[in-house]
């Protein structure tokens, strides 16, 4: 059974680095065609995805937004991190992470989210 | 990056009706291997999403066959054959088929009538 949590700071301010972290079971990330990734989703808007990693730590992001954006995975602990530098007032969104699977290339478990708010 | 466009934005419905949302990309969806990467998920109120289709019209697991998905290229539906009062939400297309970034359409709130 899949499942994934995310966690992170709740608030922080303007030109604050966002850490958020993915807790996940169910699956390794040392496995092939493993992967994981984060999308976020302002109040009441749509989906943005920012980036995601898999299991041979190729990584990918979104080009709008890549240069404030760093991912990374702790496979022995089974997480998976996003930072984002700089955030501002356009940053609060409710994040998730979610499973990839490879062969269907879709995002086909999510965690439940975490609500982040920047605010000075 | 490739423009997800959904129709229509609202879908009022009556409960057992059947119901039918377009999702358009701004370029065809076939990948150079020959699959088509359009997903459906389904966003309930105060939930995250979850996979409803993946590549065009296949049931994620666990999914009512009541759902179907169809369309090729850049034109592709989701089809609700009897709506139930659990189906209501916000569906969104998606694609990953030119990635990154990974796009999604604005989404189509199914609502009861």
């Amino acid at each position: 059974q899949v499942t994934l949590k995310e966690s992170g700071p709740g608030i922080l301010q303007p030109s604050q680095t966002l850490s958020l972290t993915c807790s996940f079971s169910g699956f390794s990330l040392s496995t092939s065609g493993m992967g994981v990734g984060w999308i976020r989703q302002p109040s009441g808007k749509g989906l943005e995805w920012l980036a995601h990693i898999w299991w041979d730590d190729d990584k990918r992001y979104n080009p709008a937004l890549k240069s404030r954006l760093t991912i990374s995975k702790d496979t022995s602990s089974n997480q998976v991190f996003l930072k984002i530098a700089s955030v501002d007032t356009a940053d609060t969104a409710t994040y998730y992470c979610a499973h990839y699977d490879y062969d269907a290339y879709a995002m086909d478990y999510w965690g439940q989210g975490t609500s982040v708010t920047v605010s000075s | 990056d490739v423009v997800m466009t959904q129709t229509p934005l609202s879908l009022p419905v009556s409960l057992g009706d059947q119901a039918s949302i377009s999702c358009r990309s701004s370029q065809s969806l076939v990948h150079s291997n020959g699959n088509t990467y359009l997903h459906w998920y389904l966003q309930k109120p105060g939930q995250s999403p979850k996979l409803l289709i993946y590549k065009v019209s296949n049931r994620f697991s666990g999914v009512p066959d009541r759902f179907s998905g169809s369309g090729s290229g850049t034109d592709f539906t989701l089809k609700i054959s009897r709506v139930e009062a659990e189906d209501l939400g916000v569906y969104f297309c998606s694609q990953s088929t030119h990635v990154p970034p990974f796009t999604f359409g604005s989404g189509t709130k199914l609502e009861i009538k």
